[in-house]
């Protein structure tokens, strides 16, 4: 167990909705990121969030949305949904800002399946 | 552009030895990670390398060179339970940009 949760565990759901996807980061933890994984992708870096402020983007949607609150839990909200947006979506949490070698641990993810 | 390469799929033998290679380009480089995923499951960390040369970590070793681009990641008397994928990171001017990862079966 990293100490990274994340709910839910699963989404089902249809093209042209919108969801929105829960992160709770290790204690301590002042950075949440968000990565998206499809078998023909691999893991993607979408965004990150350190103490409530964006640090860095990825290949984030303009669809796609996230935001990290003051207690550091953060949320990926997901609209106008395809079918191609069915993947695992996880997070993970470091101490750090700054991209100095420090590991990111993971949360469970939650399977999206948009039908 | 940044671009990481693994071998797709890898079969070793219970009790063997095996090398899972990774070479990249990216921009910057602060470190390269290791993770390990089951199917399904989050990945978990193993290893970071920064300076080059080997790290060993019990039944795991990771090496780097930076000056080539290159990494390995090596497991010892292997066991049912590392068949798994195994990802490689690279953390440069932007966080973790991993590798597509290598499954790997291990069999009797």
């Amino acid at each position: 167990d990293s100490g990274v949760t994340q709910t839910p565990k699963h989404l089902i759901t249809a093209t042209g909705q919108r969801v929105t996807l829960r992160c709770s980061p290790r204690s301590g933890d002042l950075s949440v990121y968000w990565y998206q994984q499809s078998l023909d992708q691999g893991l993607q870096f979408l965004i990150q969030y350190y103490n409530g402020e964006e640090r860095a983007k990825g290949n984030i949607l303009e669809r796609f949305s996230a935001q990290q609150f003051p207690d550091l839990h953060s949320e990926l909200n997901l609209s106008s949904l395809e079918l191609g947006d069915s993947a695992l979506y996880f997070c993970a949490s470091s101490h750090n800002v700054l991209h100095q070698g420090v590991a990111q641990y993971f949360g469970p993810g939650t399977r999206l399946t948009v039908l | 552009g940044q671009n990481i390469d693994q071998p797709t799929e890898m079969t070793a033998t219970e009790g063997a030895i095996v090398q899972i290679n990774c070479t990249y380009q990216t921009s910057g480089f602060n470190g390269l990670f290791w993770y390990q995923q089951h199917a399904g499951e989050a990945p978990t960390f193993l290893s970071y390398n920064v300076l080059d040369g080997l790290e060993e970590k019990g039944r795991f070793s990771s090496f780097l060179s930076r000056s080539k681009g290159y990494s390995y990641l090596l497991l010892k008397e292997l066991q049912m339970k590392d068949s798994a994928s195994y990802l490689c990171a690279v953390e440069g001017n932007t966080p973790l940009v991993f590798g597509k990862g290598t499954r790997l079966s291990v069999i009797a």
